[in-house]
């Protein structure tokens, strides 16, 4: 799993309220994303990050931000979230300069009411 | 038209068949090719990489690329109940660009 994990692993949440979920890597990768997972759209780029607050937008970055104030840490905020939010959340790391090579913690999945 | 097209399955076949999952691309700047697999409540896991046209093997995998054809690949030979799973093909155009297009996957089922 190259050493990511994910929190929480599920949430429920009501619509409004702000969330964030955090990615953690234990072996110092300089990229990190995060992707949602959602019947009939496959996976979708949230954000990505290619070094300490360096970050970026993907193709669904709308209703969300990041922060990357370390290494390790990559956090997912949905400052008010809503219900089309709903989906599982995959956080992964690549081992290359272009990003081919990701390896994906196991998800949040994340349900907003 | 989407980037990235893939037939979504199900596909059901009996154990020991042999496997053939499918994606067409649109845009001709894709160079580097992967197949993650996928199984259920579980993050993707790379399976292959390739980034010629051409044929790569490892095991009982095969993934293929035909760029003249914007057509891609992924053969599992004599498929075990074990690679029940859904199939994702992503793809990369070259430089600097980090970012991978997914394919919507194919939910494979292989029975005993």
């Amino acid at each position: 799993d190259a050493g990511i994990t994910q929190s929480p692993r599920h949430k429920v949440t009501e619509t409004g309220t702000p969330v964030t979920l955090r990615c953690h890597q234990t072996e110092n990768h300089r990229y990190m994303y995060w992707y949602r997972q959602d019947p009939g759209h496959g996976l979708r780029l949230i954000h990505y990050s290619y070094g300490v607050k360096d970050t970026d937008k993907g193709e669904v970055s709308d209703g969300y931000s990041v922060s990357r104030s370390k290494t390790e840490d990559f956090l997912l905020t949905l400052e008010s979230a809503t219900s089309s939010q709903t989906s599982v959340y995959f956080c992964a790391i690549s081992l290359t300069t272009g990003g081919d090579e990701q390896f994906f913690g196991p998800g949040t999945r994340l349900t907003v009411l | 038209q989407k980037e990235v097209e893939q037939d979504p399955g199900p596909l059901s076949v009996p154990e020991g068949a042999i496997v053939s999952l499918n994606c067409t691309y649109s845009n001709s700047a894709f160079q580097y090719f992967m197949w993650y697999r996928q199984y259920s409540r579980k993050g993707p896991e790379l399976l292959m990489y390739t980034y010629s046209s051409g044929n790569k093997e490892d095991g009982r995998f095969t993934a293929q690329v035909d760029k003249s054809s914007k057509y891609i690949s992924l053969f599992i030979r004599d498929s075990q109940p074990s690679d029940s799973a859904t199939y994702l093909c992503a793809m990369r155009s070259g430089g600097s660009n980090y970012k991978l297009t997914f394919g919507k996957g194919t939910l494979l089922t292989v029975n005993p």
